[in-house]
């Protein structure tokens, strides 16, 4: 089935550690982006990338780091420069031009303990 | 840079019912799109229904339309004989017509919907 797989769903990261979020889709879209979710709040972009190789930073993007050499994979790190880094991760794709729908994944829950 | 508000935090309707969910927006730009999203209890985001902003007929979607009002930038959307699958979160959001590099979301705080039984 075509889609967005993130992965994991839920993990726990102690601080003062880099943690890695997995986002792939086989969906063919050229651009692809990162969304954090804080609770009772709407979605905020971290990381955005329209083509292979090429990525810029959203409104949020201090402690994160994100690369983009595949198509379909942008992986999100979240470093231990990330303050308060316990929130919901959400990737997401579309179609790049014309006001496309953008896709979202499951999203991945990260809680540092 | 550009604004989504939504003044609804919570709202609650009767199944069967209709139900309105409000959405301002702030921007200088003639062209763009407005989005809403759904996000159930399972967290994965949506798509309801999308407008063009250069279009004057509103979008539908079976139960699902809007009120576009571009001149008081408002993009209120109605849900009709609403159902006990329609709870969720719902957001709106603006995307700038996009030039390269220039096509993300930006999001209202969202508006919680339950429908009573």
């Amino acid at each position: 089935d075509g889609g967005i797989t993130q992965s994991p769903k839920y993990l726990f990261r102690k601080e003062g550690q880099n943690v890695t979020l997995s986002c792939e889709q086989n969906l063919n879209h050229d651009a692809m982006y990162w969304y954090r979710q804080d609770p009772g709040q709407g979605l905020r972009l971290i990381y955005y990338s329209q083509i292979v190789n090429d990525f810029q930073k959203g409104d949020i993007a201090e402690g994160y780091s994100v690369s983009r050499e595949k198509k379909e994979s942008f992986p999100l790190t979240v470093t231990s420069a990330q303050k308060n880094p316990t929130a919901f991760y959400l990737c997401a794709s579309s179609i790049t031009g014309g006001g496309n729908t953008i896709y979202f994944g499951e999203g991945s829950w990260l809680t540092v303990v | 840079a550009q604004t989504v508000t939504q003044s609804q935090p919570e709202m609650s309707v009767q199944e069967a019912e209709t139900v309105t969910l409000s959405c301002t927006y702030d921007t200088s730009e003639n062209n763009y799109y407005l989005f809403w999203y759904k996000q159930p209890p399972s967290r994965q985001m949506i798509l309801v229904i999308r407008q063009e902003a250069y279009k004057q007929q509103n979008a539908t979607e079976n139960r699902f339309s809007v009120n576009f009002q571009k001149a008081a930038k408002s993009f209120s959307l109605k849900i009709s004989d609403s159902q006990l699958g329609d709870t969720a979160m719902y957001f709106c959001a603006f995307m700038k017509h996009p030039n390269f590099g220039n096509e993300k979301l930006t999001f209202g705080t969202g508006t919680r919907l339950t429908i009573i039984p």
